[in-house]
């Protein structure tokens, strides 16, 4: 089956500039997921969806950040204005349901963001 | 808080020899563990998780609530085991999402 799609895979703006990511989820994945990696940590949930609704965005810096999945499927993520802590790969990710166990949760290639 | 420590940042071992990659999670209810590891230029996925009790690629992982531990063990590393890799509790509830730890590159030299 086909992967998590992400695009764009690489980006590099200046600090207060705005950026936006593209995510498709696998097929049927009802639950999905954006997370920020900086260098040398895990990632780290930003937010989380459930069809079209917000789950968890307790993570997610609402001054700048925002993202949304109008029809349940595809999701956008918005960093507006950028700063340069920004800099990270922002790694979409979905799964069948988002229930405690059984919880598979695949992962996308990234998008890589610069901010100069 | 919830979190979850890898030591490690860095392990390197020789091909054949055993590896042990250390991961604590604070205790919190019974989270589900799971590993997922990352090859150069692949996607990060999931390695295995402790509910499924099965080994992946000879790597098991053994879920101590005691110590609050689920170490990754394989007997005989191999240089294709080169990756990074990160434990991460999922704390689940009705959200379900991943507590990942920083992570612990393993480097297994011929």
């Amino acid at each position: 089956e086909a992967g998590v799609a992400q695009s764009p895979r690489y980006k590099i703006i200046e600090k207060r500039q705005s950026v936006a990511f593209w995510c498709n989820p696998i097929s049927g994945h009802a639950t999905l997921y954006w997370y920020q990696q900086i260098l040398g940590q895990g990632p780290k949930l930003l937010i989380q969806f459930q069809n079209n609704g917000v789950v968890d965005d307790s993570q997610l810096p609402k001054d700048r950040f925002s993202a949304e999945r109008l029809k349940g499927v595809d999701s956008t993520l918005k960093i507006q204005p950028a700063k340069l802590e920004d800099s990270a790969v922002y790694l979409c990710a979905s799964s069948l349901v988002s229930t405690h166990s059984g919880n598979t949760i695949y992962f996308g290639e990234g998008s890589w963001l610069t901010v100069v | 808080a919830q979190r979850v420590t890898q030591p490690e940042k860095l392990l390197s071992v020789f091909k054949g020899a055993p590896v042990e990659l250390k991961c604590n999670y604070s205790y919190s209810g019974s989270p589900e563990l799971f590993w997922y590891v990352q090859y150069s230029r692949q996607r990060l996925q999931l390695l295995l998780r402790h509910i499924s009790r099965e080994s992946i690629k000879g790597f098991t992982a053994d879920l101590n609530k005691g110590e609050t531990s689920f170490h990754l063990k394989k007997p005989f590393a191999q240089e294709e085991d080169s990756a990074m890799y990160y434990c991460a509790p999922n704390y689940g509830g009705s959200q379900g999402n991943l507590i990942f730890g920083k992570g612990t590159k393993l480097s297994v030299k011929p």
